[in-house]
């Protein structure tokens, strides 16, 4: 079965510098996740996007943006990356049939030095 | 806002034996969903179990049973015949409707040979 995809897996960085994460959800899934887990921390909800529309937000800095595509893609942008943006970042999709099951990708590294 | 805690950091058992993972949460909500995600060291996030929070029934898929006692908010993942492939970090894992998922902490087990 397809999952989602995640690109690049691993990403190195200089501070100040930009990053993009791309995601390919599940076929038919309509909603992606972006979730940011910090070395020895639990994951924390970035974003969400439903149907190409913002549905809600958390605790993503303003250097930050994100957007769902006609495709259901959707890309993370990173801008003035600092060091403490190093972490694993999720993403997952859902569909409206069963919208409380989430699956993740494999995730993005991101290294800033 | 919805609370997830996970008491126990680190647990660690031998081969074989039966482990039991301890969730409590905290919400106003009566609908929701529960989840428990293994997290191994590829940091993957798979997920192990869910259950509706308007089923009475305790949710079960293999060697993976929960205790479910909803008056109490607690959420317990039971692994019997715990097996070497075991060894990881789990989550237990919050969410109501089609909205963010909210983690607990983190209990990163290990099962000795």
């Amino acid at each position: 079965a397809a999952g989602v995809i995640q690109s690049p897996r691993h990403l190195i960085k200089e501070k100040r510098e930009t990053a993009t994460l791309k995601c390919y959800p599940i076929p038919r899934h309509d909603t992606v996740y972006w979730y940011q887990q910090g070395p020895g921390q639990d994951p924390q909800f970035l974003i969400s996007f439903y149907e190409k529309m913002q549905s809600d937000k958390g605790s993503i800095p303003d250097r930050f943006s994100a957007q769902q595509f006609s495709d259901y893609h959707s890309e993370l942008n990173m801008s003035s990356l600092e060091l403490g943006d190093s972490a694993l970042y999720f993403c997952a999709s859902s569909s409206q049939d069963r919208e409380a099951e989430q699956f993740f990708g494999p995730g993005t590294r991101l290294t800033v030095l | 806002a919805q609370t997830v805690t996970q008491s126990q950091p680190e647990m660690s058992v031998q081969e074989a034996e039966t482990v039991t993972l301890s969730c409590t949460y905290d919400t106003s909500e009566s609908n929701y969903y529960l989840f428990w995600y293994k997290q191994p060291p590829s940091r993957q996030m798979i997920l192990v179990i869910r259950q509706e929070a308007y089923k009475q029934q305790n949710a079960t898929e293999n060697r993976f049973s929960v205790n479910f006692q909803k008056a109490a908010k607690s959420f317990s993942l039971k692994i019997s015949d715990s097996q070497l492939g075991d060894t990881a970090m789990y989550f237990c894992a919050f969410i109501q409707g089609a909205q963010k998922l909210v983690f607990g902490q983190g209990t990163r087990l290990t099962i000795n040979p």
